[in-house]
């Protein structure tokens, strides 16, 4: 299986500052097709987990251009600019390229 | 827009079956594949298996001889089966969108079921 592995997993960000969230694959998510199925996630308490960006860097729709992804292969980042208080919660990022798709272990952001 | 709503039992005592159905509003099950997640309590989350609307599936190594998933293209309904359960499948069960590219773009609102004697 593919192990996902996020760091930090405590990220405690001033509001307004920017946040960067890393992903790191144990194998290349590139696709047999040549895309790469990195997706990033945020969970409320509470609330199921909503997806924000998906192969890699396409946000999906309603998701603020504050959130943006990046990397390639194995290395990914999640870069959210001028922190809002609704921003906290645990991100996660997931690969769905190889199966079983997994997750990492989640970021938790807080308002410092 | 896509809605997902479940619905199964919560509450389980070991060696019982595990059974959750969810359907799917605003859509069709379509060509594509859908899923089960679950999350135990104050942990992370693991992928369960996918199923599309030919009753293909794909399951998580690591459940595989305990888990079926079905299809009701007629009710746009797809279901999870789970037997023997213990302690440790205790969590928050979610169904939501899967494949490659459609992996978690919808989520079900999640059941928690607990496996308690």
């Amino acid at each position: 299986d593919i192990v996902m592995t996020q760091s930090p997993l405590s990220l405690p960000v001033t509001l307004g500052q920017s946040a960067s969230i890393s992903c790191r694959s144990s194998q290349s998510l590139v696709y047999s097709d040549g895309d790469t199925h990195l997706n990033w996630f945020h969970q409320r308490p509470g609330q199921s987990p909503r997806r924000l960006i998906y192969m890699v860097s396409k946000r999906d729709s309603g998701v603020p251009d504050r959130f943006s992804g990046s990397g390639s292969g194995t290395e990914f980042t999640l870069k959210i600019t001028r922190v809002e208080a609704e921003d906290v919660g645990v991100y996660y990022c997931m690969q769905s390229t190889h199966w079983p798709n997994s997750f990492g272990q989640g970021t938790r952001l807080e308002i410092k | 827009q896509v809605q997902l709503q479940q619905w199964g039992a919560g509450l389980l005592k070991p060696s019982e079956t595990l059974s959750l159905t969810c359907a799917v509003y605003g859509g069709s099950l379509g060509t594509d594949y859908w899923s089960w997640i679950r999350q135990p309590p104050g942990k992370g989350l693991e992928w369960i298996g996918e199923i599309n609307h030919t009753g293909s599936t794909s399951y998580n190594p690591s459940l595989t001889g305990r888990v079926t998933m079905s299809v009701d293209t007629s009710k746009s309904h797809f279901s999870l089966r789970l037997t023997y359960v213990t302690a440790a499948d205790t969590a928050i069960y979610y169904c939501a969108k899967g494949g490659p590219l459609g992996a978690g773009a919808y989520w079900g609102q999640g059941n928690l079921v607990s496996v308690s004697s």
